[in-house]
């Protein structure tokens, strides 16, 4: 059974930083892309972020240059770095396997709640 | 204001139909797969249809997916009380190296 459980998330001021991680179990992680979805409390959802197999990482323009997707195969875990958080990036995060591009997202976490507020 | 167009409630009696309709554009819907996902209150999505019109195992087959050119359509027949959700279509956009969802349709079943 793919598991996908998130941690990380928290409160944090304006301008600061946070990691959250994503442990997966129940399929070859390596083999997978891999994505962070957010969704702000009471809207839809928005694709943040993935990383192909193979390493390529893409981003939505609004976290491109603040945020940092990675993933460690040897660990099966994925990550997100983010950096300089505003206010407008509270929302539950989520992880999910797979792709936009074909096949879907086929498997997410629960989600993890960032909260940016001073 | 998102990438993909989608109305934002849709409502129907219980064991009728419901359509509900996702626009975009060349650079996302009329050139990739779209997927469609159901998200029940304070749960995550779930995926419910892939690659246009297929299913993962364990979606009934009362869920359907088709696409037209640059627009998707999720069908639900015989509905039941627990389709109550919210549904977002989603795909990948060329122009933007991104991908993209709709603004997500709530489902009431009267």
């Amino acid at each position: 059974e793919v598991q996908l459980l998130e941690s990380g998330g928290g409160l944090v001021q304006p301008g600061g930083s946070l990691r959250l991680s994503c442990a997966a179990s129940g399929f070859t992680f390596s083999s997978y892309n891999m994505a962070w979805i957010r969704q702000a409390p009471g809207t839809g959802l928005e694709w943040v972020s993935g990383i192909d197999s193979s390493g390529p990482t893409y981003y939505t323009d609004s976290v491109k240059g603040r945020f940092t997707i990675s993933r460690d195969n040897s660990q099966n875990t994925l990550s997100l770095q983010m950096n300089t958080l505003r206010v407008e990036d509270t929302a539950i995060y989520y992880c999910a396997k797979g792709r936009m591009s074909r096949d879907g997202l086929d498997s997410w976490g629960q989600g993890t709640l960032v909260t940016v507020s001073s | 204001q998102s990438v993909l167009t989608q109305p934002p409630s849709v409502s129907a009696a219980p064991g009728q139909k419901v359509t509900i309709s996702c626009s975009g554009s060349s650079s996302n819907i009329g050139n990739n797969y779209v997927s469609w996902y159901q998200q029940l209150p304070g749960t995550a999505p779930k995926l419910l249809i892939y690659d246009n019109n297929r299913r993962p195992s364990g979606i009934p087959d009362r869920f359907s997916g088709s696409k037209s050119d640059t627009s998707a359509t999720l069908g639900i027949t015989a509905l039941q009380t627990g389709d109550e959700a919210d549904y977002f279509c989603g795909t990948w956009d060329g122009s933007l190296s991104a991908g993209v969802f709709g603004g997500g349709t709530r489902l009431t079943v009267l």
